[in-house]
């Protein structure tokens, strides 16, 4: 089944704890994505993927890190997570940037004390 | 940037009513426009796109239309049914960067 799967579903940690939210996806899909949803601002892109070893920021890059080791996987680093940084965080992937249906993962909700 | 504007940001409706959800973009360059569907615990998913060659497409009870010269384009869901019920969301992209609307959470009633 194609899909895309985060890691781990729930979340609760606290300030400046590191953390790392995985992501991974089946469909050999070049391009990979990750976003946050706040209520009443939509989905907001972090960081986003091209390809392996390319990586460039979103919107609301700060905070965050990302790498894109393999083609598959995509994790989300919060070196020194914030209590700004309490959110649903989705984690997307598709053919090619641009034009293409984006697949999306079911989300993984994060809060940070 | 591209900036996408949604409304209403909630909309509830009549079981079999219609419901119309309006987004404007600012990047004249845009061409592909989708629309997402979030159901409750779940991930966005692709109900239905438009390129900017078409005016208007189809799909059972949902169509979307595209005013390019406005920059503005419409979902629009007919005889609308219980499972209708989530957040929507209108996007647009110039095949660079995909930006999306603060989401419509679309509730029917019985």
């Amino acid at each position: 089944e194609a899909q895309v799967t985060q890691n781990p579903r729930y979340l609760i940690t606290v300030t400046g704890k590191k953390l790392t939210v995985t992501c991974s996806q089946n469909m050999n899909h070049e391009y990979m994505s990750w976003y946050r949803q706040d209520p009443g601002l939509g989905l907001r892109q972090i960081y986003y993927s091209m390809n392996v070893e390319v990586t460039d920021k979103g919107d609301v890059p700060e905070g965050y890190k990302v790498s894109r080791k393999e083609k598959r996987n995509f994790p989300l680093i919060l070196e020194s997570p914030s209590p700004n940084q309490t959110s649903l965080y989705f984690c997307a992937s598709s053919l090619s940037q641009g034009s293409y249906e984006q697949y999306f993962g079911p989300g993984t909700r994060l809060t940070v004390t | 940037g591209e900036n996408v504007e949604q409304h209403p940001s909630t909309l509830s409706v009549q079981e079999g009513d219609s419901a119309v959800i309006k987004c404007t973009y600012s990047d004249s360059a845009s061409n592909y426009f989708p629309w997402y569907k979030q159901e409750l615990g779940k991930g966005p998913q692709l109900i239905i796109d438009i390129r900017s060659n078409v005016g208007e497409k189809k799909d059972q009870r949902i169509a979307v239309t595209l005013n390019k010269t406005a920059k503005h384009f419409s979902l629009h869901i007919t005889e609308t049914q219980p499972e209708d019920s989530a957040v929507y969301f209108c996007a647009a992209t110039n095949d660079y960067k995909l930006s999306f609307g603060a989401g419509t959470t679309v509730t029917v009633r019985a």
